[in-house]
This record gives C-alpha cells, sequence and structure tokens, in this order.
C-alpha cells in the first residue's frame, strides 16, 4: 500500500533557527514529492517538487526540500526560520496516474 | 501559480438542507478535480475525484448520492452536499492540476461548512 509518513505532529523551532520537517513514503516506483503549506482556514499552497534530476530542490519563501533515495525521505528544510512560517505542512507524493497521497501534516510552530 | 477559486468560503446552514460549494480553475482548464475533505488538525481525505463530462470517481466510504459531485465544463466543478448533517460539518477543499504529467495540485482556498 502507498504511504506518506510525517512522524512529527507539531514542530518548534527558534525565529532565526534552522528548520526541518520530516517526511518518508513508501511507494512504488520513482514518486513524485511534493510540499505544502496551509494557514489557519485556508487551503493549500504548493511551496515546492521534486521529479528528477538535483536531489535538493528549492522553492518558494526559502524552503527547500532533499530527496534521499535510499532512505525514502523528502524533507522539508529551511536555514532560518521566520515567525510567518508557522504553518501546518504537508507533505505528498504521485506514483504515477492521477493519484496523490498526503501525509499528515506537521504543524510548525516559530518562537520569536 | 495557476488559481483555482473555491465559493463560498463559508456556509453555515440548517440540518437537513442542501449546500453548493463551486470549485473553479481561472487562467488554466482543468479536465479533473479532485474534492478533500479536512477534519480539524487532521491530514486531506480525499473524496472524489470529478472528471469533466463523465460520472466522479468515489473513495471508498464517501457516499456518492449525499455529496453530488458536478464537473460540467473543464473551469467549474460543483460539491453539493444534500440533507446536511451536523455530522458533515466541515472543512471542503478542491484542487486540480494544470498539466497530466508531473503538475502539482492547485487549491482552492476551501469552503467550512457548519451544519445547525
Amino acid at each position: 500500500a502507498q504511504s506518506v509518513a510525517q512522524p512529527e505532529d507539531q514542530v518548534n523551532v527558534a525565529e532565526g533557527n534552522p528548520l526541518t520537517v520530516k517526511c518518508t513514503y513508501s511507494v512504488s516506483g520513482n514518486p513524485y514529492l511534493f510540499w505544502y503549506v496551509q494557514y489557519p482556514n485556508r487551503g493549500l499552497q504548493f511551496l515546492l517538487k521534486y521529479i528528477t534530476g538535483d536531489n535538493l530542490v528549492k522553492g518558494s519563501y526559502g524552503f527547500e526540500a532533499e530527496f534521499n533515495k535510499s532512505q525514502t525521505s523528502f524533507h522539508l528544510k529551511k536555514p532560518s526560520a521566520l515567525v510567518s512560517d508557522s504553518a501546518l505542512y504537508f507533505c505528498a507524493v504521485r506514483p504515477f496516474g492521477n493519484q496523490f497521497y498526503f501525509g499528515t501534516g506537521t504543524s510548525l510552530t516559530v518562537i520569536p | 501559480g495557476a488559481v483555482v477559486s473555491q465559493h463560498p468560503s463559508r456556509v453555515i446552514c440548517k440540518s437537513g438542507t442542501s449546500v453548493k460549494i463551486e470549485c473553479r480553475s481561472l487562467d488554466f482548464q482543468a479536465t479533473t478535480m479532485f474534492w478533500y475533505r479536512q477534519f480539524p488538525k487532521k491530514s486531506l481525505m480525499l473524496m472524489a475525484t470529478s472528471n469533466e463530462g463523465s460520472k466522479a470517481t468515489y473513495e471508498q466510504g464517501v457516499e456518492k448520492d449525499k455529496f453530488l459531485i458536478n464537473h460540467a465544463s473543464l473551469t467549474l466543478s460543483t460539491l453539493t452536499v444534500t440533507s446536511a448533517h451536523p455530522e458533515d460539518s466541515s472543512f471542503y477543499i478542491c484542487s486540480a492540476r494544470t498539466s497530466p504529467g508531473a503538475g502539482e495540485l492547485f487549491f482552492g482556498e476551501g469552503s467550512r461548512l457548519t451544519v445547525l
């Protein structure tokens, strides 16, 4: 069965510190990988995606993600967190076809 | 990025009434749209895949007679919650892709349904 795991429900980080939001997956083949952010009572906003090529993908708002095929991980990172980064983050994978599989979300709180 | 508009953003209705939520792709054509339901602090639950000009494909456990989906054009899909009950109260989000390839999903702003 296809699955996406975000092992941390909550991540707290001090403003200015680097942040990491973890994602691992178990799907067949070589999936496309995505990160989305959701602010309260809003839809999801696309941050970045990995299709192929360089394992380090850069996205919106200074975020980046590192694809690790051997560990089947796609962790989201940012070198210096901002208070405005506080939100809910979702990892998603798409093995093939239409179906997207989402993780359960990680709530990020950046402490001033 | 592409824009998906969802309306209404909030709706309150009485139990037993029906509510329609619209999802529009504003600057692209979407042959496929997706409807999700999100519970508080929970992940997204895919309800159905809406296909332009054909019947929607519902996920297991989703009542197709309660959650009517219509995708009448390449830019509009609607979700109608029929005979709504308080347990249908939730945050409903639609999404679409600009291309069938590696395209990411673009999401509407969501609709908060409260059934009294």
